[in-house]
């Protein structure tokens, strides 16, 4: 079975600093998808960012970056210039073919003003 | 032009009463989630049906039972309510034949039994 650990249950930075939110799964298969997952307070999942486990290349959206460590299996999100609407619950998490979406227990991120 | 939406958004029960939550996609996908984010906002999945069939149950008690009318909705309903029941529930959705499996979420019921 597959795990993801968030080893942050809570983070803060100021506004406009750079964050680096860590996950770290584990699985024996070789291609699979990772995700993070933004949760605000209004509660709604919202979709940040997605990788492929067969591309090298790190994903990338605006403000939002992973680095991938495939050997490491090791899938950290960095948010960049940190606005107060970055303050939410982050999920990882991991998909592998018909099998659920695992999530791990998420990291409280607080931007401060 | 809600993309997945449940009803309600909230509801409040009394331990024993049978409830229902509705979830209905626009998205055309094949497949549908019913998850569970407990107190500690851990959210772990309970079903998934694709098609209309069952493809994942976990270990979920037997008073949760999800039906699918269709492809387009998956409602959940919940016999002889618990404490232990209350909860933020999540419906999503995922098109299935796509490369990424990309997990549409509806806005979460908060379930409180008291």
């Amino acid at each position: 079975a597959q795990t993801v650990t968030q080893s942050q249950p809570e983070m803060s930075v100021q506004e406009a600093e750079t964050v680096t939110l860590s996950c770290t799964y584990d699985t024996s298969e070789n291609n699979y998808y990772l995700f993070w997952y933004k949760q605000p307070p209004s509660r709604q999942m919202i979709l940040v960012i997605r990788q492929e486990a067969y591309k090298q290349q790190n994903a990338t959206e605006n403000r939002f970056s992973v680095n991938f460590q495939k050997a490491a299996k090791s899938f950290s999100l960095k948010i960049s210039d940190s606005q107060l609407g970055d303050t939410a619950m982050y999920f990882c998490a991991f998909h592998f073919g018909n099998e659920k979406l695992t999530f791990g227990t998420g990291t409280r991120l607080t931007i401060i003003p | 032009d809600t993309a997945v939406s449940q009803t309600p958004k909230y509801l409040v029960t009394q331990m024993g009463n049978d409830k229902s939550i509705k979830c209905e996609q626009n998205l055309g996908h094949d497949t549908m989630y019913w998850y569970k984010q407990d107190s500690k906002k851990f959210l772990k999945i309970m079903f998934s049906y694709n098609n209309k069939e069952l493809i994942i149950n976990e270990t979920v008690p037997n008073r949760f039972s999800p039906k699918s009318p269709d492809k387009a909705h998956l409602n959940l309903h919940i016999n002889s309510l618990e404490l232990g029941d209350s909860a933020v529930y999540f419906c999503a959705s995922s098109p299935q034949d796509s490369g990424f499996y990309e997990q549409y979420f509806g806005p979460g019921t908060r379930l409180t039994v008291t």
